[in-house]
C-alpha cells in the first residue's frame, strides 16, 4: 500500500508570494491534517479535513487555508508569503477522525526568502 | 482539559544504555496515547499505541511504554540504545482533537 505523498518536497518562494502545498492520503483514508514544524514553535497543528470538510482549525492566520476533494487528496494554501512561513509541512492521514493514529508524510520543505 | 507533557526536551545516552523518555498526561476520561519518532527531515512515524488493551505496549524498534493510571505517565523506554535511535520522540494524545507534546530530542554516544 502507498503511504503518504506529499508534493513538491522542496520549495523556493519570496515574500509577498503564495504556495500550494498538495498531500495524497493512503488509501482508504478519509481524514487528512496539516502540520507546521519549525525549530522555534515545534510542530504546530494547522487543520483537519473529514471527508471534504474541516473538521479542526489550529490558530493561525487567514492566510493559511486549505480544502479536500472527493478522492481525499488534500491541497493547503498560504498567501502572502511571509519569512515567518518557511518550515517544514507536514500531511497525516488515518482511516477515521479522533484517533490520534496518523500516517504522515514527508513532508514539504518550504523556504520564503 | 486534556495535554500531554514530554518532561525533557533533550536525552543524551551511551550506546547499549537504556533509554527513557518520559510523558504525563492529564485526561478526564481513558485516553489514547501514542509514541512517534521522526528522524532527521522526514515525517514522523508511529512508534507505538495505547489503546486502554493492555497497560504494556510493545512497539517497533524494541520500544515499548507503560501506561500508569495513577502516575498519569505514559513512559517510551527501551532496554539498549543503538546509533540509529538517534532522532525526535512525540508523544502524542489522541481524541476529538489530536494533541502533540513538545518533542524530546534523544542523542545517542557512539
Amino acid at each position: 500500500k502507498a503511504g503518504v505523498t506529499q508534493t513538491p518536497r522542496y520549495l523556493i518562494k519570496t515574500r509577498g508570494q503564495q504556495v500550494t502545498l498538495s498531500c495524497s492520503p493512503i488509501s482508504g483514508h478519509r481524514s487528512v491534517s496539516w502540520y507546521q514544524q519549525t525549530p522555534g514553535q515545534g510542530l504546530q497543528f494547522l487543520f483537519e479535513y473529514f471527508s471534504e470538510t474541516q473538521r479542526n482549525k489550529g490558530n493561525f492566520p487567514g492566510r493559511f487555508s486549505g480544502r479536500q476533494f472527493s478522492n481525499s487528496r488534500s491541497e493547503m494554501n498560504v498567501s502572502t508569503l511571509e519569512l515567518g512561513d518557511s518550515a517544514l509541512y507536514l500531511c497525516a492521514s488515518s482511516p477515521g477522525v479522533g484517533t490520534g493514529e496518523l500516517f504522515f508524510g514527508e513532508g514539504s520543505r518550504l523556504t520564503v526568502l | 482539559a486534556q495535554s500531554v507533557t514530554q518532561l525533557d526536551s533533550h536525552v543524551s545516552v551511551s550506546e547499549g544504555t537504556p533509554v527513557l523518555l518520559r510523558c504525563n498526561y492529564s485526561s478526564s476520561y481513558s485516553p489514547s496515547l501514542f509514541w512517534y519518532v521522526q528522524h532527521p527531515n522526514k515525517g514522523l512515524q508511529l512508534l507505538l499505541k495505547y489503546t486502554s488493551a493492555a497497560t504494556l505496549v510493545k512497539g517497533i524498534n524494541g520500544f515499548e511504554a507503560e501506561f500508569k493510571k495513577s502516575e498519569t505517565s505514559f513512559h517510551l523506554t527501551k532496554p539498549s540504545a543503538h546509533m540509529s535511535d538517534a532522532a525526535e520522540y512525540f508523544c502524542v494524545f489522541g481524541g476529538f482533537k489530536t494533541i502533540f507534546g513538545a518533542g524530546t530530542r534523544l542523542f545517542v554516544k557512539a
